[in-house]
């Protein structure tokens, strides 16, 4: 069974400081992502990774950076925590061909609270 | 540019009667739709999916229909259960790219 584990359920930073987000994959998966969950919103993808040291941005990847140092894990980094991405993030990792032949695998969240 | 919509925020349905949830998708590229389920605090988890060459895929008391032309795909629970009770979101593979491409999520609610 596949396991994508998220380091933090809950967070609350402030304002302007940097915040990292970490996300470890155990199925070995080329494909990892970050979404953000907002009420009405819907999930929105903030970045993704192909493999190492690969990166492509998403839909909303302003104000967010990523890191993939090994295949198994995938960082959010929050340069300078605004309130506005307050809000509920989830990493997710799949073989290649998203969707198609295996289905994304989501970790349980990390809710963030910037005050 | 919402590619994939769910119109309908909320539905409410009595224990053991049918649910109904509602995708409406633009793009005529996508060839395969998905739907997960979602529970407070928890990530969301696949559910079933369809690919454009079929307009119907059951499982169990799941079924999703498909209907290219009118691009719109909708998925049905029978009998419904408490726990189903969760945010509904369809998806579709974006036809260029290796992500999902996620709807706005329905929230479930059925009641005894």
């Amino acid at each position: 069974d596949v396991k994508v584990t998220q380091s933090s359920r809950y967070l609350v930073k402030r304002t302007g400081e940097k915040v990292f987000l970490e996300c470890v994959q155990d199925m070995d998966h080329e494909n990892m992502f970050w979404y953000r969950q907002d009420p009405g919103l819907g999930l929105r993808l903030i970045y993704f990774s192909y493999d190492v040291k690969m990166k492509e941005k998403g839909d909303i990847p302003e104000g967010y950076s990523v890191s993939r140092e090994k295949k198994e894990r995938f960082s959010l980094i929050l340069e300078s925590a605004s309130t506005n991405q307050t809000s509920m993030y989830l990493c997710a990792s799949s073989p290649p061909k998203t969707g198609r032949n295996s289905p994304l695998h989501f970790g349980n969240g990390t809710r963030l609270t910037v005050t | 540019d919402q590619q994939v919509k769910q119109n309908s925020p909320s539905l409410s349905v009595q224990e053991g009667r049918i649910s109904i949830l509602n995708c409406d998708y633009t793009n005529s590229m996508f060839d395969y739709f998905l739907w997960y389920k979602k529970y407070p605090a928890e990530g969301p988890t696949f559910l079933i999916s369809i690919s454009s060459i079929k307009d119907k895929n059951e499982d169990g008391r799941f079924t999703v229909f498909l209907n290219k032309s009118a691009k719109h795909l909708s998925l049905h629970i029978v009998p419904s259960q408490p726990g189903d009770s969760a945010v509904y979101f369809c998806a579709a593979p974006s036809y260029n790219t290796d992500k999902l491409i996620f709807g706005t999520g329905t929230r479930l609610q059925v009641f005894p």
